[in-house]
């Protein structure tokens, strides 16, 4: 079965600072990769997929993923970070044929001046 | 409609009570996942939809767990003599057609349950 470890339960960086998210996948076949952004009392929004494409995936809001097989890593990244990126930020995978999202836990990015 | 509906937004039910939780997709999409966010927990997987078919329930957690699907449509999660440990938010997705890994998934805001 299918797996997402993300790494930090949060993350906190000053405004301007990089943001980089990290994530980690388990996948027997190659995967379709997403990142989901939430933010406070609201659902999930999509930032970027990855879907056998190209390896660098932009999404909105400035934020950019890059798949590495070798790595079996999506990370996400930000060149510079604005108060309102401060949000829960998942990783998950598709598995299977039913296409089900498989979340890893959750990385909570604070943002301070 | 634009979006993903989910109602009610907030439930607080006493414990030992059966609740029903709805979620109306965008029109047109005939896949719908049902996934339960507890605190400080991840996503986790309930129940996939394709038209009024349930090809998918592993991630129920137990025989007081139940959803339905009509007119390829509304769908309602159903949980019968609540727990605590029920609580969590409960979110609903739905996507286009059999492939949503490329078409995409829709959230709703979800609803909050909180069993006391």
């Amino acid at each position: 079965a299918q797996s997402v470890t993300q790494l930090g339960s949060h993350v906190s960086v000053s405004e301007g600072a990089l943001v980089l998210l990290r994530c980690n996948y388990s996948s027997s076949v190659p995967p379709y990769l997403f990142w989901y952004v939430q933010y406070p009392n609201q659902g999930l929004q999509l930032l970027l997929k990855y879907t056998s494409a190209a390896t660098l995936v932009k999404g909105i809001n400035g934020f950019e993923a890059e798949f590495k097989k070798s790595e079996t890593s999506f990370h996400l990244t930000k060149p510079s970070a604005h108060m309102s990126d401060a949000a829960e930020y998942f990783c998950a995978v598709s598995e299977g044929g039913y296409n089900k999202l498989i979340f890893g836990a959750g990385t909570r990015l604070a943002v301070h001046p | 409609g634009a979006g993903v509906s989910q109602s009610p937004s907030n439930k607080v039910t006493e414990k030992g009570k059966d609740v029903e939780l709805r979620c109306d997709p965008i029109s047109g999409h005939t896949a719908l996942y049902w996934y339960r966010q507890s605190l400080g927990q991840g996503l986790e997987f309930l129940i996939y939809f394709q038209g009024n078919s349930a090809p998918d329930k592993s991630g129920l957690p137990s025989d007081r767990f139940s959803a339905e699907r009509t007119g390829g449509s509304v769908s309602t999660l159903t949980i019968q003599r609540t727990q605590q440990e029920d609580s969590a938010v409960y979110l609903c997705a739905s996507s286009l057609g059999r492939s949503p890994a490329n078409y995409g998934y829709t959230f709703g805001s979800g609803t909050r349950l909180t069993v006391v």
